[in-house]
C-alpha cells in the first residue's frame, strides 16, 4: 500500500471549516484514499473513502486532487468534538489479504472555543 | 446500534500471567481484526480473521500471543506469559467486505487497555 504524509497536529477554531492534507505521492490507480479519526480513549472511526472523484457524506467531505497524489479531508463546521487523530490511510479497495489498514502516525487536529 | 464490544475494558496484571481479551464483532461481520496501539508504535495490526479463520497473523509475536474465535461471535486474543512490553491498548475491529466494491470500512470496538506490572 502507498505511503502517507500527513503534518502532526494542526488547530481549528470552532465553527471554521477544518481541511486535513495528506500527501500519497506514490499511490496505484487501484489504491482508494481512507480517512480515519480516533478521539481520544476511544476506537477509530470511519470516516469517507474515494478513489478519484470527490466525495461527501454526513461527516465530511474528501477531495482528491485530478493526479490522485494528495488529497484533503474537509470538516465544514469543526466542534470541539472533532478533536482527534486523523489517521489517511491509501490500500487497495479489493477484499481478501488486502483489507487490513495500516495506520500511520496522523495529525492530531485540535479544535479551539 | 450494532457494536464491537470488548472485555475487559481495563486489565492490570503481573508479569507472567495469562491474559485473555475477548471481543463480540457485530452480528453479520465474518472479518475480525486485532490491534494493538503504543504511544511508541502506534497503531498495530496483529491479526485477523474472516469466516473465523485466520487470514494473517504475521503481526502477532507467536510465542506468547494466540489469537482464535471459537464461534462467530467470539473473538479471543490471548497472552501466555505476559510482559511488561505488552502493556497496550488491544483494539478489536470487524467488518463485512462486499466484493468488488471498494467498501471496506472496519468498525472498532473500544479497546481493552492492559497493564503487565
Amino acid at each position: 500500500d502507498a505511503k502517507t504524509t500527513q503534518p502532526p497536529s494542526m488547530d481549528c477554531a470552532e465553527g471554521r471549516a477544518a481541511n486535513l492534507p495528506c500527501n500519497h505521492s506514490t499511490i496505484s490507480g487501484n489504491e482508494y484514499v481512507y480517512w480515519y479519526r480516533q478521539i481520544h480513549s476511544q476506537g477509530p472511526q470511519y470516516i469517507i473513502h474515494g478513489l478519484k472523484n470527490n466525495e461527501t457524506n454526513e461527516m465530511a467531505s474528501l477531495i482528491i486532487t485530478e493526479d490522485r497524489k494528495s488529497s484533503t479531508l474537509i470538516l465544514p463546521h469543526a466542534t470541539l468534538r472533532d478533536t482527534a487523530v486523523y489517521y489517511c490511510i491509501v490500500r487497495v479497495g479489493r477484499g481478501g489479504s488486502n483489507y487490513k489498514l495500516t495506520f500511520g502516525k496522523g495529525t492530531l487536529l485540535t479544535v479551539n472555543p | 446500534d450494532a457494536r464491537v464490544t470488548q472485555t475487559p475494558r481495563h486489565k492490570v496484571t503481573e508479569m507472567g500471567q495469562e491474559v485473555t481479551m475477548r471481543c463480540q464483532p457485530i452480528l453479520g461481520h465474518n472479518t475480525v481484526f486485532w490491534y494493538r496501539q503504543t504511544m511508541m508504535q502506534g497503531l498495530e495490526l496483529l491479526a485477523y480473521f474472516r469466516n473465523r479463520a485466520p487470514l494473517d497473523d504475521s503481526g502477532m509475536p507467536k510465542d506468547r500471543f494466540s489469537a482464535e474465535m471459537p464461534d462467530a461471535t467470539l473473538a479471543t486474543l490471548k497472552i501466555q506469559p505476559s510482559e511488561p512490553r505488552d502493556s497496550a491498548v488491544y483494539f478489536c475491529a470487524s467488518g463485512l467486505p462486499i466484493a468488488p466494491i471498494s467498501y471496506n470500512e472496519q468498525f472498532f470496538g473500544p479497546g481493552t487497555r492492559l497493564t503487565v506490572l
